[in-house]
């Protein structure tokens, strides 16, 4: 079955560093990968999406990879904040055309990054 | 533009009883899909829905559970003769009918079965 793999441990990181997320995916081969931010008693926030022909993506200081032979997502949090630290959650997807563009997404469980001052 | 509006916020229903979710999607989204979140887990995708319209219902336990966007109004998730494993947060994401991008999310429902 399809699987999604993310740092299942919390990340602490100094203010100011660069914080790595890791994405991995088995017996899937997604189109596109999302990441999303989601904070504690809230819904996810949609942050990246990323296309299986795009090798990387930024958005101000964040930068998504996308390496379909490794199966793989990096997301990086460059020169993080405190405002930063909430739980990142990745979402391959891969829509069918069928049943009227079927495009339910399928989730990692996250990671919970805390930058510390 | 208000974003996806869910409520209640929390909702405490018996064992037993009806809890009805509501969820109104972002204008311009005609596109519904309904999580469920327990503590340490997660999002499981419980169904997707256009207007009038059950497109994926996959993810949504066969019985107790139903859900419905009709043409005027929220997306109702709804789940009779709850039990204490219903307990959980319940999200609703909408997004526009065509393109690729990322899905918008409301504040969710957090259902508790006492």
């Amino acid at each position: 079955s399809q699987k999604i793999e993310q740092n299942s441990e919390a990340l602490n990181i100094q203010e100011g560093k660069t914080a790595t997320l890791t994405c991995n995916y088995t017996n899937y081969s997604p189109a596109y990968l999302q990441w999303y931010r989601q904070d504690p008693g809230r819904g996810p926030v949609f942050l990246l999406l990323i296309r299986e022909n795009e090798k990387e993506k930024r958005k101000e200081r964040l930068k998504v990879t996308f390496d379909t032979t490794l199966k793989q997502s990096l997301f990086h949090i460059t020169a993080s904040q405190p405002a930063d630290s909430a739980t990142y959650l990745c979402a391959p997807l891969r829509p069918t055309y069928n049943a009227g563009n079927n495009r339910k997404l399928i989730w990692g469980l996250g990671t919970s990054l805390a930058v510390n001052p | 533009n208000a974003g996806v509006m869910q409520n209640p916020r929390h909702l405490v229903r018996r064992r037993g009883q009806e809890a009805r979710l509501r969820c109104s999607p972002m204008k311009g989204h005609s596109h519904v899909y309904w999580y469920r979140q327990l503590p340490e887990e997660g999002l499981k995708f419980m169904v997707y829905l256009q207007k009038e319209n059950i497109i994926d219902e996959s993810g949504m336990p066969k019985e107790r559970f139903s859900a419905e966007f009709p043409k005027e109004g929220p997306s109702i998730l709804r789940i009779q003769q709850v039990v204490r494993g219903d307990s959980a947060a319940y999200f609703c994401a909408s997004s526009p009918p065509e393109g690729t991008w990322g899905y918008t999310f409301g504040s969710g429902t957090r259902l508790t079965v006492v």
